[in-house]
């Protein structure tokens, strides 16, 4: 069976911190991908990344990285100098062959930014 | 700009009423979903669509069904709302093949009475 978790359930920061989101994933599978996907107030959620089992590396876009380690099952999530704007709840999901990549997602992670 | 949106943002029901929520798509996308979220418990799929007139169970379609006439079109129906089905109800698409992106609808609030 597939599991994910993010064990923190809300952090609260305050501006221009940085921040790591943690994202533990289960699965037997091989060949699988994680996502994060953020959903701000308005309530619509939004993909940020997707990473498949075959790609470790890390990868950075502006104030935003991701750190994905097999050996850990991890795929973690790290803000450098958070903004209020970055306040959301933030999910982290896993997506595996079984009858066409149906995706699990974690409980999320509600962030807080204070100015 | 691509767009999924959803009938209704809030919506009140009373239990036993049969209950029709609508999603649409723009982006000519081969899947579609239909999650619920609840608090400390995140999004949990309830059915999902590779195609027309296809249909998958997810991970809680106890108490929901669904339907798929055509490709940019996915209907949730509680049959017979209770309050247990009172939450938030997400739709998302995406395309075919290797999971990418999932495009996800402003939601739908549910409150059943």
């Amino acid at each position: 069976a597939q599991k994910v978790t993010q064990a923190q359930t809300e952090i609260s920061v305050v501006e221009k911190e940085d921040v790591t989101l943690d994202c533990v994933y289960e699965t037997r599978d091989t060949t699988y991908y994680l996502f994060w996907y953020k959903q701000p107030p308005s309530g619509e959620l939004v993909f940020l990344i997707r990473r498949n089992s075959f790609d470790e590396q890390n990868e950075i876009s502006g104030r935003y990285s991701w750190n994905f380690q097999k050996s850990t099952s991890s795929f973690n999530f790290t803000i450098t100098a958070s903004q209020v704007v970055d306040s959301a709840v933030y999910f982290c999901a896993l997506s595996v062959n079984t009858g066409g990549f149906k995706t699990i997602f974690g409980a999320g992670t509600r962030l807080f930014v204070k100015a | 700009d691509v767009k999924v949106t959803q009938s209704s943002r809030y919506l009140v029901k009373r239990t036993g009423e049969k209950v029709f929520l609508e999603c649409v798509q723009d982006m000519d996308h081969e899947n579609m979903f239909w999650y619920r979220q609840d608090p400390g418990l995140g999004l949990r799929l309830i059915y999902f669509s590779y195609d027309v007139k296809m249909k998958e169970k997810g991970d809680i379609p106890e108490g929901y069904s669904v339907s798929r006439e055509k490709k940019e079109r996915f209907s949730l129906i509680l049959e017979s709302a209770s309050t247990n089905q009172t939450s938030m109800y997400l739709c998302a698409s995406s395309t075919q093949g290797a999971p990418g992106a999932q495009y996800f609808g402003p939601g739908t609030r549910l409150l059943v009475l």
